[in-house]
């Protein structure tokens, strides 16, 4: 199975700064006949379901806001929001679809500083 | 606009079964996989396995093989999740998610199903 980590486990940023997320997985999601990471980024808000933001690794879902951008590849692959809204406080979790089993890592819960 | 509705919550002790239903709309319900993803009470995401609706193939995480069974009804685009000998580890939310494969990323989740299992 691919074992998905994430750094760090919470973080607090202030209204309007930078908040990265990293996401390491056990071995690589790049499938090379495409040269596709197979790797997406969610956001999950008390009592909701998860919300897909990012796929490919860094292919925004349509209506995603653009301070949410997704880069890395191989192995290691980062979130960023480029300005954090109060609305963006959630816990973001990165998930391969490489192949199954899919896997989640263990989440970054996003706090207001 | 694509909804995927789950049933209401359920309560069950253990070594019983529960099935969970996710009713689909606003799209076909036989082009997209259903799969099903759990999340126990604080706990991160588990995924447990898909169907794919027009076929009704199946594939399961390991872990629940032999005790998880996904079918769906064509008729009423209605996927559901039977989880049998149930644990009081197996409480938490069950979501079904829509995806354009059976490796896909999941666009369209179920607002959760929350079964609980408790003597």
């Amino acid at each position: 199975d691919i074992v998905m980590t994430q750094s760090p486990d919470s973080l607090a940023v202030s209204l309007g700064e930078r908040a990265t997320i990293n996401c390491k997985s056990s071995q690589s999601v790049l499938y090379s006949s495409n040269n596709k990471n197979y790797l997406a980024w969610y956001q999950q808000k008390p009592g909701q379901p998860p919300k897909l933001l990012i796929y490919w690794a860094s292919t925004r879902e349509s209506g995603v806001p653009d301070r949410f951008s997704g880069s890395g590849s191989g192995t290691d692959f980062s979130l960023t929001i480029s300005s954090l809204q109060a609305e963006d406080v959630a816990v973001y979790y990165c998930q391969q679809y490489y192949g199954p089993p899919l896997t989640f890592g263990p989440g970054t819960k996003v706090d207001i500083k | 606009q694509v909804q995927l509705v789950q049933s209401g919550a359920e309560v069950k002790k253990p070594g019983a079964s529960v099935k969970v239903s996710c009713k689909a709309s606003g799209y076909s319900f036989t082009g997209y996989y259903m799969h099903w993803v759990r999340q126990a009470p604080g706990q991160g995401l588990e995924w447990m396995g898909w169907i794919n609706p027009n076929s009704g193939a199946t594939n399961y995480a390991e872990k629940f093989q032999g005790r998880v069974t996904m079918t769906r009804d064509t008729s009423i685009s209605t996927a559901y999740l039977e989880v049998s000998r149930l644990r009081s580890d197996d409480t938490a939310v069950y979501y079904c998610a829509r995806s354009p494969d059976s490796l896909g990323t999941w666009g369209y989740w179920g607002q959760g199903t929350l079964v609980t299992v408790s003597s």
